[in-house]
């Protein structure tokens, strides 16, 4: 299995909607990622996850809550966001310090 | 912050030609770049990454070109097709000193290719 996947694939939800985007890998890799992209700009990364342990979170509003419950989940918990959240979520994973990342399709996400 | 590449270009190409994607980073620290291909509603795939100790490396039709001196990275995609039309980024890991990768992106070049 060489695949990241990431459900759902689209999601609309309410400013007062509470919702979770999942993200899931068999690889064995280590480390995953959640990104966020807006339309025609670059990922941004929004957190890091080394061995199941939060180690990057660049400043990320509390309305999003990360959460890693074994190695190969990743959740994004998602609470009171705003119509500007609105974006393409990308989760990625990778093994080590090279290697790059494996992406997975993303959530496109609508706030309305 | 730090900030990889220039506004979004987009490049025009015949199919049969030969591409070349720049970018242009501002970390002198970094120590390992990648190029992504991002196609419409998809997440990036990996295309091919280089190590600052190395200048050029080949992969299948493409090429990174890496010119540490002027911080400049670029891509080369020989007999370009069809299905190469897509964004691509480049990334930077400015820190290699941790136990996983925090790339940075560049802003991308879309690719359109015409039969």
């Amino acid at each position: 299995d060489t695949e990241v996947t990431q459900t759902p694939k689209h999601l609309v939800m309410g400013m007062t909607n509470k919702k979770s985007l999942k993200c899931e890998q068999h690889m064995g890799h280590r480390a995953m990622y959640w990104y966020k992209q807006k339309a025609k700009k670059p990922p941004e990364l929004m957190f890091v996850y080394s061995y199941e342990k939060l180690s990057i979170n660049e400043s990320v509003p509390s309305r999003f809550s990360p959460e890693c419950p074994n190695s190969s989940l990743l959740n994004l918990h998602l609470h009171a966001l705003q119509p500007e959240d609105s974006a393409l979520y990308l989760c990625a994973s990778s093994y080590d310090r090279i290697g790059g990342y494996t992406f997975g399709s993303g959530t496109r996400l609508t706030v309305v | 912050g730090e900030s990889v590449g220039l506004h979004l270009p987009t490049l025009s190409v015949q199919e049969g030609d030969n591409s070349i994607i720049n970018c242009a980073y501002s970390n002198s620290a970094s120590d390992y770049f990648i190029w992504y291909k991002q196609e419409s509603g998809k997440g990036p795939q990996f295309i091919i990454d280089i190590r600052s100790n190395m200048d050029k490396r080949q992969g299948q039709r493409v090429t990174v070109l890496l010119n540490k001196t002027v911080k400049h990275l670029s891509l080369q995609i020989a007999a370009t097709q069809p299905g190469d039309s897509a964004v691509y980024f480049c990334a930077e890991n400015p820190d290699m000193n941790t136990g996983f990768q925090k790339l940075v992106f560049g802003t991308g070049t879309r690719l359109l290719v015409s039969p």
